[in-house]
């Protein structure tokens, strides 16, 4: 009954190919989101849903395309991989707050690795 | 200037004392503030959050929040070698849910 998973916990893949990540959570969050963990172990977001609607697009290459068929599930397609998409991604959902103060809860991680 | 600031460590402190992890933040606006721990190749789990000014505890944890300073620490007391991590300072700002997370504070504790 894991409350946010991932699939596939690894990825290793050649440049130029096209990969998803999926993920799905449990727990009746509204928002979902898929944040990128580089190297030196920095948590940045990428895009965020509320609803299956997107509200967070940071400055992510148009290589990277999520799509959230339903509140429940949130994945990642990547085009063209490049050896700097190398990365864990994490996804994460909360819930819309009441007042202000929320907890994220994440999956396990995809370990991705260009070669 | 980096939204979300954190000294990257690491941390080394013995085992008994009190660790204190420090955290900024630029945006006046922002809501609410987390402490997120992450073990090595593992997902952040979250320890602590606050809103309010003033100190929050919670077990050995105790979170501190000075928004007129934007700074906002975590203490742990007591400080045990299973509390050796990577600990994320996370700020939840703006109308949509986005937090922003800091770079992290590697803490080691010495037995």
């Amino acid at each position: 009954d894991t409350a946010v998973s991932q699939t596939p916990k690894y990825l290793v893949t050649q440049m130029g190919n096209d990969k998803s990540i999926k993920c799905e959570q449990n727990l009746g969050h509204d928002t979902m989101y898929w944040y990128k963990q580089d190297s030196k172990k920095f948590l940045k977001i990428m895009f965020s849903y509320n609803n299956k609607e997107l509200i967070i697009n940071e400055t992510v290459p148009n290589r990277f395309s999520p799509k959230s068929p339903d509140k429940a599930h949130l994945n990642l397609h990547i085009n063209s991989l490049e050896l700097g998409d190398s990365a864990v991604y994490f996804c994460a959902s909360s819930l819309v707050p009441m007042q202000g103060a929320t907890e994220a809860f994440f999956g396990q991680g995809t370990r991705l690795t260009v070669v | 200037q980096k939204e979300v600031e954190q000294n990257s460590g690491p941390l080394s402190v013995p085992e008994g004392a009190i660790a204190s992890l420090n955290c900024t933040y630029s945006d006046r606006g922002s809501q609410s503030f987390f402490w997120y721990r992450q073990y090595s190749g593992k997902s952040p789990e979250l320890i602590m959050f606050i809103y309010s000014n003033g100190d929050k505890e919670d077990g050995r944890f105790t979170a501190q929040l000075n928004k007129a300073s934007q700074y906002v620490s975590l203490l742990i007391r007591d400080s045990q070698p299973s509390d050796s991590a990577t600990y994320l300072c996370a700020v939840l700002s703006g109308g949509y849910q986005k937090v922003t997370f800091g770079t992290g504070t590697k803490l080691q504790v010495i037995p």
